[in-house]
């Protein structure tokens, strides 16, 4: 079974640039995650998607950050414009359907440099 | 809001040893779990803990879990270079359409040859 894909995996831009973010989760999961990791710390939801809804959304710096899943399977994940704190791994995760306490399955990450 | 703690945050150990790891968290919970992460690599599911009192275990790692005391540990027998990583638990909580999980800080493991 073929894992989360994430791409690209390493971006370098400059700050009040903008970025942005591909995710392909696992084929039939539904509900898609995605999660900022700052080095150092665990990873902090930003966004999670079930279909192309949005469940939960409080941690989104939306005057900087945007996301969005057409069709309910790949998501993008945009930041405009970028600022140093910004800098981080980007994870994305997805989950099987059924039962809600099913562990979520990470993709390999972007990892961001904003300079 | 829910915090999760995790201690120690480093731990250096040598091959054949044992320790734990714990992981507090604030509020009530009964979804708890376990991930692995490798140096540059992204996390890999290690346990998950959905009751008071459940217990697993996978290789040289146990994980267990009280609701009450509001306490996850991990444990690590006869240690191997191999567990070096960094572990993070996380505590699930349930938001409108299903599982949000909030991270401990994560305990980076070195094990010493």
């Amino acid at each position: 079974e073929a894992g989360v894909a994430q791409s690209p995996r390493y971006k370098i831009i400059e700050k009040r640039q903008s970025v942005a973010f591909w995710c392909n989760p696992i084929s039939g999961h539904a509900t898609l995650y995605w999660y900022q990791q700052i080095l150092g710390q665990g990873p902090k939801l930003l966004i999670q998607f079930q279909n192309n809804g949005v469940v939960d959304d409080s941690q989104l710096p939306k005057d900087r950050f945007s996301a969005e899943r057409l069709k309910g399977v790949d998501s993008t994940l945009k930041i405009q414009p970028a600022k140093l704190e910004d800098s981080a791994v980007y994870l994305c995760a997805s989950r099987p359907p059924g039962v809600r306490w099913n562990e979520q399955f990470f993709g390999p990450g972007t990892r961001l440099t904003v300079l | 809001e829910l915090k999760v703690e995790q201690n120690p945050l480093f731990l250096s150990m040598q091959e054949g040893k044992n320790y734990t790891i714990y992981c507090n968290y604030s509020t009530t919970s009964d979804r708890l779990y376990w991930y692995r992460q490798d140096p540059g690599k992204s996390l890999e599911s290690l346990f998950v803990l959905l009751s008071n009192g459940a217990v697993k275990q996978e290789g040289r790692l146990m994980a267990s879990l009280d609701t009450k005391a509001r306490l996850s540990t991990l444990h690590i027998t006869a240690a191997v270079h191999d567990l070096s990583a960094t572990y993070f638990c996380a505590v699930g909580g349930l938001t409108g359409g299903g599982n949000k999980l909030t991270f401990g800080t994560g305990t980076q493991l070195k094990v010493e040859l």
